[in-house]
């Protein structure tokens, strides 16, 4: 089972910042937190990923809290090819046992 | 680089037979993953390899589903025989070690998929 907690779907201006909500309240502390997108029919593309440090990249920028319970994707400027799915996703990442596993994710419309 | 390279990217067959998607991941990689993308279930983990070898495929449906990766460059998901509850896209990805983060692998970069139907 997904181990996150994703709002079903969000509307963002376009030129406005899209923030999107994750909840990962039983992360443990060896555990990362991916965001991956799928634009329609497209395979899921990774944006960013964090342990308990800021992220920051070309693409969006990946807040976490402090207790690691939750955290927050940010595209800075949202553009119309922003529309997609998007996943939070905690990582499962024992040496044996290294899997990705997508969730329902949230449906980001960017409105003109 | 192409990319992850999947075929075909459409298959329309009939309940009963035979169906084979192929999967070319990009070299080098030494991790490849087989997900199944279906409005119900959405995206599920069905079976991944290391190094060609298979690691976890607890995700495999049933026994008709069967996953096989002969060499570094190429694997075969294959469906046999497929029955319409099998409809779905379904999508390869693969990625190599991580040395940076963790033990393990970093991003995964996913095929364009195979729609397949089931009539």
């Amino acid at each position: 089972d997904a181990k996150t907690t994703q709002p079903p779907s969000m509307d963002c201006a376009e030129g406005r910042a899209a923030n999107l909500p994750c909840n990962h309240s039983t992360i443990s502390g060896n555990e990362y937190v991916y965001w991956y997108r799928q634009i329609h029919s497209q395979g899921p593309q990774y944006i960013i990923h964090g342990l308990k440090n800021n992220e920051t990249n070309e693409m969006a920028s990946l807040i976490i809290t402090e207790d690691r319970k939750s955290s927050t994707l940010i595209l800075p400027h949202a553009t119309l090819r922003d529309t997609a799915v998007y996943y939070c996703i905690v990582r499962v990442a024992t040496v044996r046992d290294d899997k990705i596993i997508f969730g329902k994710g949230t449906r980001l419309h960017i409105l003109p | 680089d192409a990319g992850v390279i999947q075929s075909p990217r459409h298959e329309v067959t009939e309940m009963g037979q035979e169906v084979t998607l192929r999967c070319k991941p990009i070299s080098g990689h030494d991790y490849l993953f087989w997900y199944r993308q279906t409005m119900m279930r959405g995206l599920e983990l069905l079976i991944y390899f290391n190094n060609n070898v298979p690691i976890d495929d607890s995700g495999m449906p049933e026994d008709r589903f069967s996953a096989k990766m002969p060499n570094a460059s190429f694997s075969t998901l294959k469906i046999q025989p497929s029955e319409p509850r099998d409809s779905a896209v379904y999508f390869c990805a693969s990625t190599a070690t991580s040395n940076y983060y963790h033990v393990g692998f970093g991003e995964l970069f996913f095929g364009e998929g195979s729609r397949l139907t089931v009539l």
